[in-house]
């Protein structure tokens, strides 16, 4: 069962900063935070991870609280590609990875 | 492009019947995991191949199995297939045994299944 919980749907104005929440309130202390995302039909595709600390890359920021029960992706300027489902899991490693219902993210003109 | 490839893209074929999908992994990544992603079920985690060798099972049939090859490739084969069993099918590869915390798996573009 996945471990965390994820809004249904969003939506974000295209150019606008995009703010996907993920509760993951049970996690271990040696569990990272994966974010994957799957455009329409194509394979998921990998995004960031991060254990305590603040990360980012060239396609997004991965802020994770304090305390480790919850967690931000911020896309910092959303574009029409960027609509998909998007999925947060936490793990302690990259095997069988486990998805939930992820959250569906619609970038409008 | 994630450099995984799956054939075929589609697959159409009758209750009863067997298939064979095939994967073959990104260059260099020993690795190779199979998901199933069906309307109701969302995507789920069936085997993973490392090497050549089984080296974890998820929520697999046993009407499927799967196998690597020594070339790394790898073969999902579906039996006494049902209509249930229509899906999307994925395949992943990723460098490691997946026992590291960077060893990102790298999808291919699936291939649907469809069961009459």
């Amino acid at each position: 069962d996945a471990k965390t919980t994820q809004p249904t749907s969003m939506d974000c104005a295209e150019g606008r900063a995009a703010n996907l929440p993920c509760n993951h309130s049970t996690i271990s202390g040696n569990e990272y935070v994966y974010w994957y995302r799957q455009i329409h039909s194509q394979g998921p595709q990998y995004i960031i991870h991060g254990l305590k600390n603040n990360e980012t890359n060239e396609m997004a920021s991965l802020i994770i609280t304090e305390d480790r029960k919850s967690s931000t992706l911020i896309l910092p300027h959303a574009t029409l590609r960027d609509t998909a489902v998007y999925y947060c899991i936490v793990s302690p490693n990259t095997d069988k990875l486990i998805f939930g219902t992820g959250t569906r993210l619609q970038v409008f003109p | 492009d994630s450099g995984v490839t799956q054939t075929p893209k589609h697959l159409i074929t009758a209750t009863g019947q067997r298939v064979t999908l095939r994967c073959s992994p990104r260059s260099g990544d020993l690795s190779v995991y199979w998901y199933q992603q069906s309307l109701d079920q969302g995507l789920q985690f069936l085997i993973q191949y490392y090497n050549g060798e089984e080296r974890a099972k998820g929520n697999i049939l046993e009407r499927f199995s799967a196998q690597q090859f020594p070339d790394l490739h790898s073969e999902l084969n579906l039996s006494s297939l049902e209509l249930g069993d229509s899906a999307l099918y994925f395949c992943a590869s990723s460098v490691a045994d997946g026992g590291w915390t960077t060893d990102t798996q790298y999808f291919g573009p699936g291939t649907r299944l469809t069961v009459l």
